[in-house]
C-alpha cells in the first residue's frame, strides 16, 4: 500500500512570495490533515478534510493561507504572501473512513524556508 | 481544550539499555486516546504505540510499552533494549473521540542511543 505521497520536499522562497504543497492521500483514506511543525515544537493542526468538506480550520491563518481539496482526494495548501514565521515543515496525514481510533498515517513532509 | 505536556528537551541511553520518555495531559474528557509517535532524523512521523483511556491495561508494542495513569493524567513510554534506530523525536499525542476527532501534540523529546 502506497502512503502518503507529498511534493515538494523542500522549499525556499523569500517573503512575500506565494507558495503551494502537495499532498495524495492513502488510497480510500476520507480524512486529510495539514499541520504545521515549526523546529522543535510539536506538529499543529492547521485544517482537517473530511472527503472534500472543511471540518476544522480554527487554527488555519486565512488571512494568508488557504487550503482546498477538490474530488475529496489531493489536497493543496497555499500560502500568499510568505512571511519569515511560516518556515516549517508542512506535513499532511490521512485517516480511513469512520477509523475506531484516530490513527494517522504521516507523509514525508515539506521543509519551507523563507528569507 | 486539551494539553499535552513534555517536560524534558532532550534524552540520552546506552544502546541495549532502557529509558523512559514522560508525558502529562490535560483533559476534562473520560474517554480519549493516547498515542506516541516517533519521527527519525529527516523521516516521517510513524506511530509507535496507542492507549484507549478505557482500557486500564497497559499497551505493548515489541520493546515498547507505556505506564498510563488515568488519574495523574500521566502516559509515559519505556523503552527496552535500545538500539541506534530509537534515535528520533518522539511525540506524546492526545485525541478526543468522535468523528471530527483530532490530535494534539506535546513538544517532544529528542532521544539519542549511544552505541
Amino acid at each position: 500500500e502506497a502512503g502518503v505521497a507529498q511534493s515538494p520536499r523542500y522549499k525556499i522562497i523569500e517573503k512575500r512570495q506565494s507558495v503551494a504543497f502537495w499532498c495524495n492521500p492513502i488510497s480510500g483514506h476520507a480524512t486529510l490533515y495539514w499541520y504545521q511543525q515549526i523546529l522543535g515544537q510539536g506538529p499543529k493542526l492547521l485544517i482537517q478534510f473530511q472527503n472534500n468538506g472543511v471540518v476544522d480550520d480554527s487554527q488555519l491563518p486565512k488571512d494568508r493561507f488557504s487550503a482546498e481539496r477538490l474530488k475529496g482526494v489531493d489536497s493543496t495548501l497555499k500560502i500568499q504572501p510568505a512571511k519569515l514565521e511560516d518556515s516549517a515543515v508542512y506535513l499532511c496525514a490521512s485517516s480511513p473512513p469512520r477509523p475506531l481510533i484516530d490513527e494517522q498515517y504521516f507523509g514525508p513532509g515539506t521543509r519551507l524556508t523563507v528569507t | 481544550a486539551q494539553t499535552v505536556t513534555q517536560s524534558q528537551p532532550e534524552m540520552s541511553v546506552q544502546e541495549a539499555e532502557t529509558v523512559t520518555l514522560s508525558c502529562t495531559y490535560d483533559t476534562s474528557e473520560n474517554n480519549y486516546y493516547l498515542f506516541w509517535y516517533k519521527q527519525p532524523p529527516s523521516r516521517q512521523m510513524i506511530l509507535v504505540i496507542r492507549q484507549e483511556a478505557y482500557k486500564q491495561q497497559n499497551a505493548t508494542e515489541n520493546r515498547f510499552s507505556v505506564n498510563f495513569q488515568k488519574a495523574a493524567k500521566s502516559f509515559s513510554l519505556k523503552i527496552s533494549d535500545s538500539q541506534l534506530g530509537d534515535t528520533a523525536m518522539y511525540f506524546c499525542a492526545f485525541s478526543n473521540t468522535g468523528a471530527n476527532s483530532k490530535l494534539t501534540f506535546g513538544k517532544g523529546i529528542t532521544l539519542s542511543v549511544r552505541p
